[in-house]
């Protein structure tokens, strides 16, 4: 079955600290995909990235960049340099390769709340 | 671009009345889904679909009907409204390559 972990309830950090949000799947599955959402205050939901599960290459985009661990079933976020803007919760969501493709799983979420 | 249209934004139900979640996208997407989100449990899948005249239940479907009768609308039946019910209620779509799931802007509602 698959299932998506975020440990982490909530983190709180200080304006230009870095900050790792940790995020575990299981899937029995050798084709899948992983995702992260941020949902501001606003209420919405906004795509971060999307790593299938053949492409283990870390990504990096401006401040942000995923560690992508098959061997550990990671997929972890980190902000270089946090800003209050981050303020956020995020979620990590796993979808499996086959006739269930609308089926997104979700993690719980990691509340992230950057202090000036 | 429209993307994922939800309506309505905020709903009051009494108990027992039903009542229909709308959602349409204009994105020629075959997956469309249906996500409820309580504080502290994240997003939890209610039903899904594949595409046109398929559906499926998620983790949560009791109490929830769906049905997709085109590849634009994705409609979400309450049958019954229940307090356990009240929620945030999200629609997302994708194409079969899961470049990213889009999502509605929600649907807050409140069963009393």
């Amino acid at each position: 079955a698959q299932k998506v972990t975020q440990a982490q309830t909530e983190i709180s950090v200080v304006e230009k600290e870095d900050v790792t949000l940790d995020c575990v799947y299981e899937t029995r599955d050798t084709t899948y995909y992983l995702f992260w959402y941020k949902q501001p205050p606003s209420g919405e939901l906004v795509f971060l990235i999307r790593r299938n599960s053949f492409d283990e290459q870390n990504e990096i985009s401006g401040r942000y960049s995923w560690n992508f661990q098959k061997s550990t079933s990671s997929f972890n976020f980190t902000i270089t340099a946090s800003q209050v803007v981050d303020s956020a919760v995020y979620f990590c969501a796993l979808s499996e390769d086959d006739n269930q493709g609308g089926k997104l799983i979700f993690g719980q979420g990691t509340e992230l709340s950057v202090k000036p | 671009n429209a993307g994922v249209t939800q309506t309505p934004k905020f709903q009051v139900l009494k108990t027992g009345q039903s009542m229909t979640l709308q959602c349409a996208q204009d994105m020629n997407h075959e997956y469309m889904s249906w996500y409820r989100q309580d504080p502290g449990m994240g997003l939890r899948l209610i039903h899904y679909s594949v595409g046109a005249g398929i559906t499926d239940q998620g983790e949560v479907p009791n109490g929830y009907n769906v049905s997709r009768s085109t590849t634009e609308d994705f409609p979400l039946r309450l049958l019954s409204a229940a307090p356990s019910q009240t929620s945030v209620y999200f629609c997302a779509s994708s194409s079969r390559d899961r470049g990213g799931y889009t999502f509605g802007s929600g649907t807050r509602l409140t069963v009393v």
